[in-house]
């Protein structure tokens, strides 16, 4: 079972450039989430969302949107990447989104972003 | 606001207990979950506490004080595997802290 699935696993972006990251899951998972890491900064909640068709926006949405147009697929798209996107990407899903945060959540690998 | 606080590294011996505080400040809560992370990987789930006490994995505990905003987790005979990144969450806008590197020496 693969799980997660993310792509690219790193890209280098010029600014003012849009993107694209692909995330996929194959567990049949209602709720999925997209983070940011940084060093010393943990991870942040970008967008979630609960169940397909629905999308909500987390800690820090400015500057990305998402879809979800189906239960497996959550693409996180950056309209006109700068600088301070650059960081590590992080894509999870959860069983259940009933209460956000309350039910296991399993993430893929990681898309390693940076924006020139 | 909404924090969450916990050391930034630890230290310990094969073999020894650990102890990983998490302290929090957030609008709302419904419980706490403990993520692992090694270096280069994913975060990994390993516990989670909605009602105050001790829950028990294997090697791994974690405690739960909703009227304190604290938790911990304990990890026990510990072993080199076990040096990562440690993460406290927050339930209700998974709010993250920001990690506590542990070091297991030989």
């Amino acid at each position: 079972t693969a799980g997660i699935t993310q792509a690219p696993t790193s890209q280098i972006l010029a600014a003012g450039r849009s993107m694209t990251l692909r995330c996929t899951q194959d567990m049949r998972h209602n709720a999925m989430y997209w983070y940011r890491q940084d060093l010393g900064l943990g991870l942040r909640l970008i967008h979630y969302s609960n169940t397909a068709g629905t999308t909500g926006k987390g800690e820090v949405p400015d500057g990305y949107s998402v879809s979800r147009a189906n239960t497996d697929d959550f693409p996180l798209t950056l309209a006109s990447a700068v600088p301070s996107q650059t960081s590590v990407y992080f894509c999870a899903s959860s069983r259940d989104a009933t209460v956000v945060g309350t039910d296991t959540q399993y993430f893929g690998p990681g898309t390693r972003l940076t924006v020139l | 606001g909404q924090s969450l606080e916990q050391p930034s590294e630890v230290t310990a011996v094969e073999g020894a207990i650990v102890q990983i505080n998490c302290t929090y400040q957030t609008s709302g809560f419904y419980g706490l979950s403990w993520y692992q992370q090694h270096d280069g990987g994913a975060p990994t789930f390993l516990s989670y506490n909605g009602l105050d006490g001790l829950e028990e994995t294997g090697r791994f505990s974690s405690f739960l004080s909703r009227s304190d905003s604290y938790g911990y987790l304990l990890l026990q005979e510990l072993q080199m595997k076990d040096s990562a990144s440690y993460f406290c969450a927050v339930s209700y806008k998974l709010i993250f802290g920001t990690g506590t590197r542990l070091q297991v020496f030989p």
